[in-house]
């Protein structure tokens, strides 16, 4: 039952630096989305795609992408890091909602 | 567009103690409400949700909510809490008015849940 994975678990990186965190779910769900947590704020939507081949913004888009690669992983890459991007990363999927979100374990990004 | 407002960064209950965690939301339509949980160094659980059927909604763990509109509120109880219900508690809302919900759901900021021996 791996539900949602993401990677990696942990990364360090410098100012300006760039990367990809990956998330992969096996529940053949239409919709994912990528989250951000940061102490005293709860999670706050960073992108979302509805459906393959769709992604939206959602509250704070700004210094990232993200690629739905197919109906399973949908990636969120950074460009250009920078230390106001430190904080835990969550991906999440789900069905139409008013289902539940099933979210991963988290990608916990420092930024130097 | 919606909002949720958790009343309590911190609350801190003894074990066997009632569980009482506040929350209220702002929404133009009848939402859908969901209670998470999220245990140190984990995602995030769902305990229950609310999707306009009963008012009073059961969950995992012994916790359960009542959807009150006249209040706009969405509190989540348990009689006697147990040492292993602490944890970060995140109430959250889906406007299916906002794209079909597929926007996915807006978090409240949560509520550590610190249980006394």
């Amino acid at each position: 039952n791996a539900g949602v994975t993401q990677t990696p678990k942990f990364q360090v990186l410098k100012t300006g630096q760039s990367m990809t965190l990956q998330c992969a779910q096996d529940m053949n769900h239409n919709s994912m989305y990528w989250y951000r947590q940061d102490p005293g704020m709860g999670l706050r939507l960073i992108y979302y795609s509805a459906s393959e081949g769709t992604t939206d913004k959602g509250e704070v888009p700004n210094g990232y992408n993200v690629s739905r690669l197919n109906k399973r992983e949908f990636s969120l890459r950074l460009e250009s890091a920078a230390p106001s991007q430190t904080s835990v990363y969550f991906c999440a999927s789900s069905e139409a909602l008013p289902s539940e979100l099933f979210f991963g374990e988290g990608s916990r990004l420092t930024v130097l | 567009a919606q909002s949720v407002t958790q009343l309590g960064s911190h609350v801190s209950v003894s074990e066997g103690a009632l569980v009482l965690l506040r929350c209220n939301y702002s929404s133009s339509v009848p939402p859908y409400l969901f209670w998470y949980v999220q245990y140190p160094n984990q995602g995030l659980q769902l305990l229950l949700k609310y999707t306009s059927a009963a008012t009073l909604v059961k969950g995992i763990n012994g916790f359960e909510a009542e959807f009150k509109k006249s209040e706009t509120s969405f509190h989540l109880t348990k009689p006697s809490a147990h040492m292993s219900d602490a944890a970060e508690y995140f109430c959250a809302v889906s406007d299916l008015n906002s794209g079909g919900g597929a926007d996915g759901l807006t978090f409240g900021k949560g509520t550590h849940l610190i249980i006394q021996p």
